[in-house]
């Protein structure tokens, strides 16, 4: 059983850049893709960006500007940056498998792992 | 961007009854070349990652119940509790991966009556 855990600061400030972990246990990360999707409190879920397990990356036009993601195969894990983040970031952050993707596009389809989730604040 | 809009925002079903939940694309998300409507189902109980129910907007996935199904075509998509559970109370959302970036839904929440 896949299983994905995400690890991260709990509390970021302005200006500042927000950096997550996912771990992926139960499987390989050289297979699949992993996702980075979002979630205001009390809101409804923003996907962040994608990535192959090759390092091809594909990011949702809003947050490109902004937004990086990582893989390090050797340690099973994918990673998320965001710079520059503001109170509109808070929110939780979640990693999520996507078993296939548009290869045309290089985009996921949907997703079928997620991780608990992990809640990340903007503040002072 | 696709917009997907779902409705209602919530409602409430007696326990053993039929919810009806429906999802709106502001675009076609059925791709022609081979048929398939790029539409999937999620649900979130609280405090809780979402629970993939549906892809392919019809084809359930593995474990989940069959009084969970999904239809529809182009741009406009159903998902039927055939008899809704206490364990079904939740916020349901769907999305689109016909086009990038991937889109969802404002969510439905799911009560009992």
């Amino acid at each position: 059983q896949v299983q994905l855990q995400e690890s991260g600061p709990g509390l970021v400030k302005p200006s500042e850049t927000l950096s997550l972990t996912c771990s992926v246990s139960g499987g390989s990360i050289s297979t699949y893709n992993w996702n980075w999707i979002r979630q205001p409190p009390g809101k409804g879920l923003e996907w962040i960006g994608y990535i192959h397990y090759s390092g091809s990356t594909n990011y949702n036009p809003s947050l490109k500007s902004r937004v990086t993601i990582s893989v390090d195969t050797s340690k099973n894990q994918f990673s998320l940056m965001l710079t520059s983040v503001t109170a509109a970031d808070t929110a939780v952050y979640y990693c999520a498998r996507a078993p296939d993707y548009d290869i045309s596009t290089g985009t996921p389809y949907y997703f079928d792992y997620w991780g608990q989730g992990t809640l990340i604040t903007v503040s002072s | 961007d696709i917009v997907m809009t779902q409705s209602p925002d919530s409602l409430a079903v007696s326990l053993g009854e039929r919810a009806t939940i429906n999802c709106k694309s502001s675009r076609s998300v059925l791709y022609s070349s081979n048929n398939k409507n790029y539409l999937a189902w999620y649900q979130q109980t609280p405090g809780q990652p979402p629970k993939l129910l549906i892809y392919w907007a019809s084809t359930r996935d593995s474990g989940v119940p069959d009084r969970f199904s999904g239809s529809g075509s182009g741009t406009d998509f159903t998902l039927t509790i055939s008899s809704l559970q206490a364990e079904d109370v939740a916020v349901y959302y769907c999305q689109q991966y016909y086009s990038s970036p991937r889109t969802f839904g404002q969510g439905t929440k799911v009560e009992i009556k």
